[in-house]
């Protein structure tokens, strides 16, 4: 079966700082992988997507970029962080194609200080 | 664009209380539907899809039925428990290129004994 894993589960940062955070997908391959941000009490957003090694899709302008080095790893990176930042960052993998079912990881908590 | 509503929360309801959440959506051709959960401080989990007009999906006790002639997915349950609350999100994944989600903003469930 496949799973999917996120580290770390929290982390504090003060701004200005950089950020790096893993996601992992097993038992399964070429997956399309997917950031996501949640604010506060607020739904969530689409930042970054791939559908293969090194192919990053930005849906929205902001301060955070993602690479993806190796078929089901997915990094979502910052050179320097801002307040605004904060929240819970959550990747998730699909299958190939459109109009599939996305599988969530359990998500990065970030506090930007 | 895609875009999904959902009715307002937070729903308070007491334990065996019959549940409705309402969503509607709009987007261009056919696209599949979601209903995700998410309990506190976790990410999120797929409770159930359809990915045809008329098909219902159902998991749990919950159902929703793709009704393309209003543009609907309401999520019901007959009996509620205090397990069920959570944040639940509506959700589409349109034909294109990956299979990106557009969410609704999310709707808290709070059970009651």
């Amino acid at each position: 079966s496949q799973t999917i894993h996120q580290w770390p589960a929290t982390l504090v940062q003060p701004v200005g700082s950089p950020l790096s955070l893993e996601c992992t997908v097993e038992g399964t391959s070429n997956p399309n992988l997917y950031w996501y941000r949640q604010a506060a009490g607020r739904g969530l957003q689409l930042l970054f997507y791939s559908v293969g090694i090194g192919q990053i899709s930005s849906e929205v302008p902001q301060n955070l970029s993602a690479s993806r080095p190796q078929d089901r790893q997915f990094i979502l990176s910052s050179k320097k962080l801002l307040l605004s930042d904060s929240g819970f960052y959550l990747c998730a993998w699909s299958t190939g194609g459109s109009r599939e079912t996305q599988y969530f990881g359990p998500g990065t908590r970030l506090l930007v200080l | 664009g895609d875009s999904v509503t959902q009715m307002e929360g937070p729903v308070t309801l007491s334990e065996e209380a019959f549940l409705t959440i309402n969503c509607t959506y709009t987007a261009t051709g056919y696209p599949s539907l979601f209903w995700y959960v998410q309990y506190p401080g976790e990410g999120l989990q797929l409770l159930l899809k359809a990915t045809k007009a008329d098909d219902k999906g159902s998991n749990k006790g919950f159902e929703a039925t793709y009704r393309k002639e209003t543009t609907s997915f309401h999520l019901e349950k007959g009996s509620v428990q205090v397990s069920d609350s959570a944040v639940y999100f509506c959700a589409l994944a349109s034909t294109g290129t990956a299979s990106k989600l557009t969410f609704g903003t999310g709707t808290r469930l709070q059970v009651t004994l």
